[in-house]
């Protein structure tokens, strides 16, 4: 199992580009994250899907949309790329039941000129 | 916001020595999860506690939940090399909340 994966790994973009980070999860999980994760601020939750066919926003949605394409992939897509998105992205399942625990993918580092 | 706060943010060890780091909730958690995070990786399950006053360890982390249920924290004994990454605690409700995290450096 590959558990998940992100593609990019990299990405430099110029203000006001467009682009989307991939994710996809071997593992049959239900549930699905995108966060990001800047120096000092943790990691703060922007979009996350409870199931296929569904997304809801978490604190930082703004300048982001997400697609929950089937059970396996969940994408982020920035649609007019700014400075302030520069930041390392992650994603990550989550299995269901009492013990939860959250899988994350290797992280996109994206720098926004 | 945040529903989870660490401290310290910052932990520097010299290798050998103990230390603890604490996560903090003004509600009550339904539980408590830890993830350590290595210097340009990606955030790594450690545990979850689930009942109050529950106490886990591995190897030399032991996780403890508080009994209101509003506070853990992670005790590092015999601190080496291979501790040094950012802990986070995160809250398990349906977003999971994470903290912003302490982050471990180590004097050999």
């Amino acid at each position: 199992n590959a558990g998940v994966t992100q593609t990019p790994k990299f990405q430099v973009l110029k203000t006001g580009q467009s682009m989307t980070l991939q994710c996809a999860q071997d593992m049959n999980h239900n549930s699905m994250y995108w966060y990001r994760q800047d120096p000092g601020m943790g990691l703060r939750l922007i979009y996350y899907s409870a199931s296929e066919g569904t997304t809801d926003k978490g604190e930082v949605p703004n300048g982001y949309n997400v697609s929950r394409l089937n059970k396996r992939e969940f994408s982020l897509r920035l649609e007019s790329a700014a400075p302030s998105q520069t930041s390392v992205y992650f994603c990550a399942s989550r299995t269901q039941g009492i013990y939860n625990e959250q899988f994350f993918g290797p992280g996109t580092r994206l720098t926004v000129l | 916001g945040q529903q989870v706060m660490q401290i310290p943010q910052y932990q520097h060890v010299q290798e050998g020595e103990d230390f603890t780091t604490y996560c903090n909730s003004s509600t009550t958690l339904s539980n408590i999860q830890w993830y350590k995070q290595r210097p340009g990786g990606h955030p790594v399950f450690l545990i979850q506690l689930v009942k109050s006053g529950e106490v886990k360890k591995q190897k030399r982390l032991t996780f403890q939940f508080g009994e209101a249920k509003k506070n853990s924290s992670l005790h590092i004994t015999a601190t080496q090399t291979t501790d040094v990454g950012t802990y986070f605690c995160a809250s398990n409700d349906y977003k999971l909340s994470f903290g912003a995290g302490t982050t471990v450096t180590v004097r050999a």
